[in-house]
């Protein structure tokens, strides 16, 4: 199985902040990682998939980056709206894997 | 418009069979590369890949669940049916259905159905 582990595991920062989120596999994936926020009480809102592609109705500051083992999502402007917690997750094989989680809260 | 919704008991004993229904809408499970998909959640903890079967008849499991699950599709009823026999309180989670396309992300997530498992 491929391990998925994502750092930090969890954040404060302020509106307006510049937030960093990584995502490390166990073994290459190549750019098959998707990134996904959720909030409480609610399902899972996919945000990227095949590392840097925004899915249709996410807002422009979500950006994803990376490839083989290493990854990124960066928000670039942190918003009220974007305190949840996320997941990495890789569909480069299965079993599907996802990570830990990164729980983004309000400093 | 896809939405997909889950449904099924919400209170199962230890030992019992758990059967969740997945009933979906604006797409086909006929479709080359789309799949649905289950992924679980325990209370206060991660996301968890569960099964997932494809427009083509493959089925994928869990390895750590694997001996325990079937997942079935009725294309012409829009459903995916997942069962997981011999459900233990470790199996108490939130279960989602997940639309898959070309097999790479799940874009539509249902609501999610919290199923507990006590005695």
């Amino acid at each position: 199985d491929i391990q998925m582990t994502q750092s930090p595991s969890s954040l404060s920062a302020s509106i307006g902040d510049r937030v960093t989120i990584t995502c490390r596999s166990s073994q290459s994936i190549r750019s098959f990682l998707n990134w996904y926020q959720q909030k409480p009480g609610k399902a899972p809102n996919l945000l990227i998939y095949t590392s840097s592609s925004l899915q249709t109705g996410v807002p422009s500051r979500f950006s994803g980056s990376g490839s083989g083992t290493d990854f990124t999502l960066t928000i670039s402007s942190l918003q009220p709206e974007d305190f949840a917690t996320y997941y990495c997750q890789q569909s480069y094989s299965t079993p599907l894997t996802f990570g830990g989680g990164t729980k983004v809260e309000i400093k | 418009q896809i939405t997909l919704k889950e449904s099924g008991p919400t209170l199962v004993k230890p030992t019992q069979t758990l059967t969740l229904t997945c009933t979906f809408s604006g797409f086909s499970l006929n479709t080359t590369g789309v799949g649905v998909g289950w992924i679980r959640q325990p209370p206060g903890k991660a996301l968890e890949w569960v099964a997932i079967i494809y427009w083509d008849d493959d089925e994928r499991y869990s390895p750590a669940l694997k001996t325990r699950l079937t997942i079935t599709k009725d294309t012409s009823k829009n459903q995916v049916v997942l069962t997981m026999t011999t459900m233990d309180p470790v199996d108490t989670a939130t279960y989602y259905c997940a639309h898959s396309v070309g097999a790479t992300r799940f874009d539509y997530w249902g609501q999610g159905t919290l199923v507990t498992v006590s005695s």
